[in-house]
Parts: structure tokens; C-alpha cells; sequence
């Protein structure tokens, strides 16, 4: 089955630096990455998600790169606040077939120093 | 605004008790997850079904953990009997996944559980 690595646990940055977050995972077949943001309290929530048939996809000050050859993709926020601090995950999915569920990585707390 | 609502949303039972969590997926919604989040585990899926269908139950202790979607509307997530092991938040989410293509999962708020 899918196994995926995230690194680092933890990230503290200022107010303004840009922040990265990578993860890996094994299944080649996966085809589906997104990442969803969890404050402390609530429930995780989809900030953005990239298909193996884009190698990068941004949103404002979030943008997602792929790369399907080494597996792995990355989540970077640029311009960090402090409303950016929680914790994100990344997760991957495969939709070739009749399954499709979706492993998540054990996640990062993102600290933003003002 | 579309939701998936969880409850109960806090529960303290006390260890050998029965629990059940209950679940209402997004109207349309054709699959619906359980995860369990500790601290130390991150979010781990326990069980997942497509059109009321279990499609994969590998993560969940089978001896006192069952996961059931009696019809479209509702799916549940049974311990029995509980122990102090099982404290977690427990989240359901609900996506319209289809073959070949990725879709979007909402998550519920999550039922907290002690057993204490």
C-alpha cells in the first residue's frame, strides 16, 4: 500500500520567509496529492491539490510542486503570517482502479513568528 | 454550505464501554472515510467505503472496532468494548471520488473521545 513521508515535523519561521514542506511517497501509481491545513482544535481543511499531470500549480502565496520521476512534492507558502501557523499535511491518493483512499504523512506544525 | 456532520462531538466513557460514532456524509457524496488522529499516529485511516461498499477496513483493530454505512445517509464507527487506547479524535469525511480522477474530501469536526 501507499506510504507517505513528511518532513520537517516542525517549522518555525518570521513573520515574511517563506516556508517548504516536502514529502515523499512509494506508490508509483498514485496520481492525486493534496494538502490540507488543520488549526489547533478543527478539523483539517483542503488548501490545495496538484495531479500527476501538472509538475506545479499556485495560489496566491501557496504553491505546490510534483515531481513524479523522484516522488516526491512540496507545499511553499510564501510571505508567511501568522494566521498561516498550524498544522499541514500532505496526502496521496490513487485513482487508477475501484480503490482510492487517501494516506496522509504525519504531518508539520508551521509556527510564524510576527 | 455543505457539511459533514460528526457526533457525538465530545465523549467520556468509561473503559469497557460501548461507543458509537455516527457520521452523515455530503448529500452525493459517493465515499466515506473514517480516520483516528493522535499525536503520536498523525491521521490514520481505519476504514473506507464507496456507494455504502467497505472497501478497505485494514487499519481498524478487527476484535472491537466495526465500521458499517446502513444506508447513504449515515455511516457508523462502533468500539466494543472500549479502552483508554482508543482516546482520539476520530474523523469522518466524505468526497465524490471517481475512477481516474481525484476529488476533494471534506472532513467532519471530528468526535473527541476519552476513555478513561
Amino acid at each position: 500500500g501507499e506510504n507517505v513521508e513528511q518532513h520537517p515535523s516542525t517549522l518555525s519561521v518570521q513573520e515574511g520567509d517563506s516556508a517548504v514542506i516536502k514529502c515523499t511517497y512509494s506508490d508509483s501509481a498514485s496520481n492525486y496529492f493534496p494538502w490540507y491545513k488543520q488549526e489547533l482544535g478543527k478539523r483539517p481543511q483542503l488548501i490545495i491539490d496538484i495531479r500527476s499531470n501538472v509538475g506545479e500549480k499556485k495560489d496566491q502565496r501557496i504553491a505546490v510542486t510534483l515531481n513524479k520521476t523522484a516522488k516526491h512534492f512540496s507545499l511553499h507558502i510564501t510571505e508567511t503570517q501568522p494566521e498561516d501557523s498550524a498544522v499541514y499535511f500532505c496526502a496521496a491518493s490513487s485513482y487508477g482502479g475501484s480503490q482510492g483512499n487517501l494516506i496522509f504523512g504525519k504531518g508539520t506544525k508551521l509556527s510564524v513568528k510576527p | 454550505d455543505a457539511r459533514v456532520t460528526q457526533t457525538p462531538r465530545h465523549k467520556v466513557t468509561e473503559m469497557g464501554q460501548e461507543v458509537t460514532m455516527r457520521c452523515q456524509p455530503i448529500l452525493g457524496h459517493n465515499t466515506v472515510f473514517w480516520y483516528r488522529q493522535t499525536m503520536m499516529q498523525g491521521l490514520e485511516l481505519l476504514a473506507y467505503f464507496r456507494n455504502r461498499a467497505p472497501l478497505d477496513d485494514s487499519g481498524m483493530p478487527k476484535d472491537r472496532f466495526s465500521a458499517e454505512m446502513p444506508d447513504a445517509t449515515l455511516a457508523t464507527l462502533k468500539i466494543q468494548p472500549s479502552e483508554p487506547r482508543d482516546s482520539a479524535v476520530y474523523f469522518c469525511a466524505s468526497g465524490l471520488v471517481r475512477v481516474y480522477s481525484g476529488n476533494t474530501i471534506y472532513f467532519g469536526e471530528g468526535s473527541w473521545l476519552t476513555v478513561v
